[in-house]
């Protein structure tokens, strides 16, 4: 069966500092991968996805960027976080057409 | 641009009555949608996944609808139970796209 793992759980990051959320999915292949933020009232916000390897497309531009190293791994990352960074960061996956699997989430605070 | 709308942002009722979840789409152009459950601070549970070509899908005590032309979609649940206080939300997939929009949910508390 299909599997999804997202770490860590919480993260607690000071201003200016890096960033990197891993994301890896098992039991499938070239799974369509994707990474969310939500925050509170303001629903879940889509900040890249990927069809293939090495193959990224960004939703908004922001100081965040995205890397897809291997097939089931997508990685989140910033060179300097801001304070605006902070919120619910969510990896998910899918085949074309089918239903979307979600991991558990890191929750990402920055002080 | 695709809207997912969710009314009412938040319910509550009392256990065993059975309740309807509402998620409107402003393109009706939609591949399929899909219902998710999630728990405070938890990811998300895909509860229902509905093709474009489908009236309804069930699972258990949950009933998905959807009509398309009309840009609505219903989430029934049955015989509520407290297990059932989570949010819930529906996000629609557009063909020729791999991007699912989400509406910002609907929280449900069912009280004992």
């Amino acid at each position: 069966s299909q599997t999804i793992h997202q770490w860590p759980a919480t993260l607690v990051q000071p201003v200016g500092s890096p960033l990197s959320l891993e994301c890896t999915v098992e039991g499938t292949s070239n799974p369509n991968l994707y990474w969310y933020r939500q925050a509170a009232g303001r629903g879940l916000q889509l900040l890249f996805y990927s069809v293939g390897i090495g193959q990224i497309s960004s939703e908004v531009p922001q100081n965040l960027s995205a890397s897809r190293p291997q097939d089931r791994q997508f990685i989140l990352s910033s060179k300097k976080l801001l304070l605006s960074d902070s919120g619910f960061y969510l990896c998910a996956w899918k085949q074309q057409n089918t239903e979307a699997f979600f991991g558990q989430g890191t929750r990402l605070t920055v002080v | 641009k695709q809207e997912v709308t969710q009314i009412p942002a938040a319910l509550s009722v009392p256990e065993g009555e059975n309740l309807v979840l509402n998620c409107s789409f402003t393109d009706s152009a939609i591949y399929n949608l899909q219902w998710f459950r999630q728990d405070p601070g938890k990811g998300l549970t895909s509860l229902l996944l509905i093709q474009s070509s489908q009236r309804e899908q069930t699972s258990g005590r949950l009933n998905a609808s959807l009509d398309k032309s009309s840009g609505r979609s219903t989430l029934y649940i049955a015989a509520s139970q407290p297990g059932d206080s989570a949010t819930y939300l529906c996000a629609v997939k557009k063909g020729g796209s791999e991007k699912l929009v989400f509406g910002k949910g609907t929280k449900l508390t069912v009280n004992p």
